[in-house]
């Protein structure tokens, strides 16, 4: 498997920043996918690395380093609605370039 | 809306009923996925279809029978089911698989329970 792993859990205050590190081990790397996923819907699309170095999208910002086999999602000026689930995925050539998933990161954002 | 759609949203069979999931994307995607999502663990990838064609099936047991008749539809169908099966069933779509596939859009999932 690629070994994907991100903690369960984070707890975070609003307004604060919060970062949910993604570490994994593949032999061809091609891509590194951040969902979200509020309880009871569906994962949606954050952000893909492909390259080395920060991609930033608004308060959201995805950092890969091939590597480390290393990744982290930030999340800034937290609101009250980033409360979710967090995936972790993986694209490798190995595996016929399907994605694997880690586990998730449920960050809980309190006032 | 994530142009996704899953039903039922929630059921609960019991093991020896017969029931089926819904899916369908209104984006013009060629693949479709099945994943199960169970607590505190990853998505595990059940089956893929390209073009109609399934391409992938990661041993599954055969109680779960995919049916994919056109690129915009995906069924599950369920058979004497284990309570081991009770998960978070959710559909996905791609605009091609691979390298150069785009990302995953998924439904909201179908919440299955089987008593």
């Amino acid at each position: 498997g690629q070994n994907i792993d991100q903690p369960t859990e984070m707890t975070a205050t609003e307004g604060a920043i919060v970062q949910i590190n993604c570490t994994y081990q593949t032999s061809g790397f091609n891509g590194l996918f951040w969902y979200q996923q509020h309880a009871g819907e569906a994962p949606t699309f954050l952000s893909y690395n492909v390259l080395d170095g920060l991609e930033e999208k608004g308060r959201f910002s995805s950092f890969l380093s091939r590597s480390k086999g290393y990744s982290y999602l930030l999340l800034k000026e937290l609101q009250m609605k980033d409360s979710a689930s967090y995936l972790c995925a993986v694209r490798d050539r190995s595996n016929d370039y399907k994605l694997s998933f880690g586990a998730g990161t449920t960050v809980t954002v309190r006032a | 809306e994530t142009g996704v759609t899953q039903t039922p949203r929630h059921l609960v069979m019991g093991m020896t009923n017969k029931k089926s999931l819904k899916c369908e994307q209104h984006l013009g995607h060629n693949a479709m996925y099945w994943y199960k999502q169970s607590a505190k663990k990853p998505l595990e990838l059940m089956f893929v279809y390209n073009f109609k064609e399934q391409t992938e099936n990661n041993s599954v047991p055969s109680r779960f029978s995919p049916e994919c008749p056109n690129s915009s539809h995906l069924f599950l169908h369920l058979h004497t089911l284990q309570p081991e099966d009770s998960a978070l069933y959710l559909c996905a779509s791609s605009q091609g698989t691979g390298k150069d596939g785009t990302e995953a859009f998924f439904g909201q999932g179908t919440r299955l329970t089987v008593v």
